[in-house]
């Protein structure tokens, strides 16, 4: 059980593109989603917390009209990077919590490459 | 703040061979504390967790201890496979009840050579 499904595992495009990659709970409500970035052999940075029908809180230092969250339902949530560019390149993690305290499970992560 | 901090790494082990990974921690209050494993290219999998002082986490042969009074949470294994070759993250629950985020350490490699 608690499966989070992760959309698209990679992409590639153009600077100046908009990039939505989807975070899906299979077999749980999740009322609370988190978006992390990850550069290479590094921590996870949380960017945002989402909660189900509400506006995303996120991190000191994230820009908010370029990581554009969307949590429209207790099993979606959508991160958009907008404009992107070659400095945005990275993986993408996101998370999902049913409810409280109990543990975040995880996606498969999006590797985000701008050229 | 809350914090996290690991061992360096990468660490390169023979296969068999005994495991420790040191994880210590700063917080007020009492936080849960996690360890999570992430494999090539992966998001991140639970490992094991702990809810309170004492409390011991287990699972795939892996085991950690809440240790209040030294505030760490080392990761253990007697005989570690080639499989085990991965990511650890220590990571500890910050925030109000009900609005908890993760806090994690930088991380740290594994290899496990056969």
């Amino acid at each position: 059980g608690a499966v989070v499904s992760q959309h698209p595992s990679r992409v590639i495009c153009k600077s100046g593109t908009s990039v939505k990659i989807e975070c899906r709970s299979l077999d749980f409500q999740a009322t609370t989603m988190f978006w992390y970035r990850q550069f290479p052999k590094q921590s996870l940075m949380l960017m945002a917390t989402s909660n189900e029908g509400s506006k995303a809180t996120y991190e000191q230092g994230v820009e908010k009209d370029k990581f554009l969250i969307n949590h429209a339902s207790l099993t979606l949530s959508t991160l958009t990077v907008t404009s992107a560019h070659p400095e945005d390149s990275s993986f993408y993690i996101c998370s999902a919590r049913d409810w409280g305290d109990q543990p975040q499970h995880f996606g498969d992560g999006t590797r985000l490459s701008i050229l | 703040g809350n914090s996290v901090t690991q061992m360096e790494g990468p660490v390169t082990l023979s296969e068999e061979a005994f495991l420790t990974i040191n994880c210590t921690y700063t917080a007020t209050g009492y936080p849960s504390l996690f360890w999570y494993v992430q494999y090539p290219g992966e998001g991140l999998q639970l490992l094991l967790k702990a809810t309170k002082a004492d409390d011991k986490g287990s699972n795939k042969g892996f085991e950690a201890t809440y240790r209040k009074e030294t505030t760490s949470f080392h990761l253990e294994k007697g005989s570690v496979q080639v499989s085990d070759s991965a990511v650890y993250f220590c990571a500890l629950s910050d925030g109000p009840r009900g609005a908890q985020k993760l806090v994690f350490g930088q991380g740290t490699r594994l290899t496990i050579n056969p």
